[in-house]
């Protein structure tokens, strides 16, 4: 149980194009889910919480127009990085909470999407 | 602040024990993880221990939190060569915002 899936699972991509990753939970429900980017030997930085509903809530210095987070419904989050450009490239690791995960606060994670933009 | 620390690499000959270690500085926390992540994928739960447990075992992972020292470690019994990846200690700061602060992760190799 508790199955995260992404897509795409590795994407190239032209700079000044726009890509959107996926990030569905499969079998259970998810009012929370986050995005995270991870570079190379180093450890994940959270982007953002995405919420069921409502607009997503950005950490500071990540660019909310650039990064662009939908979570349209209990089962998916989509997010687009727009305007892509070199320095985006990275792992793009999304992670879910259970709708009634109880009160571990456990969080389940997509198995990442590596993106290069060219 | 928050901030959580691991050593980043640690080699140990199969069969034998391994211990990671992970200090945090944020005494709210009031669950703490251990994820591991295999190259080019994402991170796989193995455990986690609630701020007022001094251990936990499961199988060939026993979990220690020292909360005066704010240490965790993860130690792994007769360590196998699958289990070579890189492991994560996390923690939730505040509970309710589901927000994980993750360590620098610790890459563990495993020698035949």
């Amino acid at each position: 149980g508790a199955v995260v899936s992404q897509h795409p699972s590795w994407v190239i991509c032209k700079s000044g194009t726009s890509v959107k990753i996926e990030c569905r939970s499969l079998d259970f429900q998810a009012t929370t889910m986050f995005w995270y980017r991870q570079f190379p030997k180093q450890s994940l930085m959270l982007m953002a919480t995405s919420n069921e509903g409502s607009k997503a809530t950005y950490e500071q210095g990540v660019e909310k127009d650039k990064f662009l987070i939908n979570h349209a419904s209990l089962t998916l989050s989509t997010l687009t990085v727009t305007s892509a450009h070199p320095e985006d490239s990275s792992f793009y690791i999304c992670s879910a909470k259970p709708l009634l995960a109880g009160a571990t606060d456990t969080q389940y994670f997509g198995p990442g999407t590596r993106l290069t933009v060219l | 602040g928050e901030d959580v620390e691991q050593s980043l690499f640690l080699s140990v000959r199969e069969g034998d024990s391994s211990v990671i270690n992970c200090t945090y500085t944020d005494s709210s926390s009031t669950y703490l993880y251990w994820y591991k992540q295999e190259p080019g994928a994402g991170l796989q739960l193995l455990t986690y221990i609630f701020s007022n447990m001094d251990m936990k075992q499961d199988q060939r992972l026993t979990v220690l939190l020292n909360k005066k020292d704010k240490h965790l470690s993860l130690r792994i019994a007769d360590t196998q060569t699958g289990d070579s990846a890189i492991y994560f200690c996390a923690e939730t700061p505040v509970s309710g915002t589901y927000k994980y602060i993750f360590g620098t992760g610790t890459r563990l190799k495993v020698l035949a």
